[in-house]
This record gives structure tokens, C-alpha cells and sequence, in this order.
């Protein structure tokens, strides 16, 4: 079955850290980008980072640059999102989401929620 | 960075009826629009992708047009399962969301 299983949200102290995994299933990993996207409670979508297929690239939003680092293990079929310096702000559900061959995320996964507060 | 600004915000309609949405971006995207869909407690799925393409499994009650930076989702006949919200979706970097329209029952 073609599926991506996230894992590793949690409560976190403002100034934490948290690791986030996807586990992907299905397909053949290393081909293709990877991205993560979270969803504050009750609001939009907003990209967070991407990854190319290889990992030679990464890409992040502005607001988690220099915070945030996206990686990937192709031998595991693995994505990862490591969080540093977590604020209050970055409370949301995470997606690790695929893109496809025309570059939009056909492949979602359930979402981990990732909430910081003391 | 591009805007992607959606309307309107809420569509109240009744099953069967035809609903049509918009979502205008600050420049030109060409045709690298995406559409999602997305119920409550679940994942986006993607609806149609370059504007106009439906995405694999996909109805063929939604269909997708515009270009440059006027773009509109429609759905024929509305299902039960239709009422949801709908995002847009510019392929970019950073990738941009619109802030999504929300199909309600009437």
C-alpha cells in the first residue's frame, strides 16, 4: 500500500526540541522530493521545508530557517524534520507530504501534532 | 513571494447545486495551480493539478480552469462528501497556499 506514517509530535517546552518521522511505503522512495506542511489549530496550510530526492537539496520557509533541518534516509525510506529553538508558533499538525512528477503533493500522510507550551 | 488569495471565504450551498470558487494570485502563475481538498481531521488530497488536469481517482464532477493569475475550482453537482474545505496551491519556492474556501451545507 502507497502511505507515509508520521510519527514523533508531542508536547514540548518553548526553546525545545522535537524529531518528526515519516515513514514511506509503497513506492520508491529516493525519487522523489519530499516536503513537510503543517496546519495551526483551525487555520491554513503552510509549507514548511523540502527536500529533493537525493537530499542534495533542502528548502525551508523563512520563519523556520537556521531552526529547522529536513533530512532523509533512502535506505530506511525515511523523512525526517528535526525542530530546534520550538516557539509557541510552531504548534500545528505536521504532514510529511510527496510530490509528484508535475512537482504538487499527491501523497499525504495522517499528520503528527506538534504542540509547544510550558 | 506570490499570494494566493481565495473567495469567498464560506460557501453555503445544498447538495446537487453547483458550487464555483476562486483563487487570484499576486503574479502570474502560468497554469502551475493545484487544488486540494480537505475534511475535517483528515489530509489534503489533490483535486487538480496544472490548472486543469484532475489528479488520479478524481471525479469528474470537479474541473479546474484559469490561467496567469485568475484561477476557479468548480463542482458540478455538489455529493454529500463534497462539503469540505478547498485550498489552491502554487508550485514554487517557498510553495504558497491560499487560506482556503469552505463548503457548507445550506
Amino acid at each position: 500500500e502507497v502511505q507515509l506514517l508520521e510519527s514523533g509530535g508531542g508536547l514540548v517546552q518553548p526553546g525545545g526540541s522535537l524529531r518528526l518521522s515519516c515513514a514511506a511505503s509503497g513506492f520508491t522512495f529516493s525519487t522523489y522530493a519530499m516536503s513537510w506542511v503543517r496546519q495551526a489549530p483551525g487555520k491554513g496550510l503552510e509549507w514548511v521545508s523540502g527536500i529533493s530526492g537525493s537530499g542534495d537539496s533542502t528548502y525551508y520557509v523563512d520563519s523556520v530557517k537556521g531552526r529547522f533541518t529536513i533530512s532523509r534516509d533512502n535506505s530506511k525510506n525515511t523523512l525526517y524534520l528535526l525542530m530546534n529553538s520550538l516557539r509557541a508558533e510552531d504548534t500545528a499538525v505536521y504532514y510529511c507530504a510527496k510530490r509528484d512528477q508535475y512537482w504538487y503533493f499527491d501523497l499525504w500522510g495522517r499528520g503528527t501534532l506538534v504542540t509547544v507550551s510550558s | 513571494e506570490i499570494v494566493l488569495t481565495q473567495s469567498p471565504a464560506t460557501l453555503s450551498l445544498s447538495p446537487g447545486e453547483r458550487a464555483t470558487f476562486s483563487c487570484r494570485a499576486s503574479q502570474s502563475v502560468s497554469s502551475y495551480l493545484a487544488w486540494y481538498q480537505q475534511k475535517p481531521g483528515q489530509a489534503p488530497r489533490l483535486l487538480i493539478y496544472d490548472a486543469s488536469n484532475r489528479a488520479t481517482g478524481i471525479p469528474a464532477r470537479f474541473s479546474g480552469s484559469g490561467s496567469g493569475t485568475d484561477f476557479t475550482l468548480t463542482i458540478s453537482s455538489l455529493e454529500p462528501e463534497d462539503f469540505a474545505v478547498y485550498y489552491c496551491q502554487h508550485r514554487s519556492n517557498p510553495e504558497t497556499f491560499g487560506q482556503g474556501t469552505k463548503v457548507e451545507i445550506k
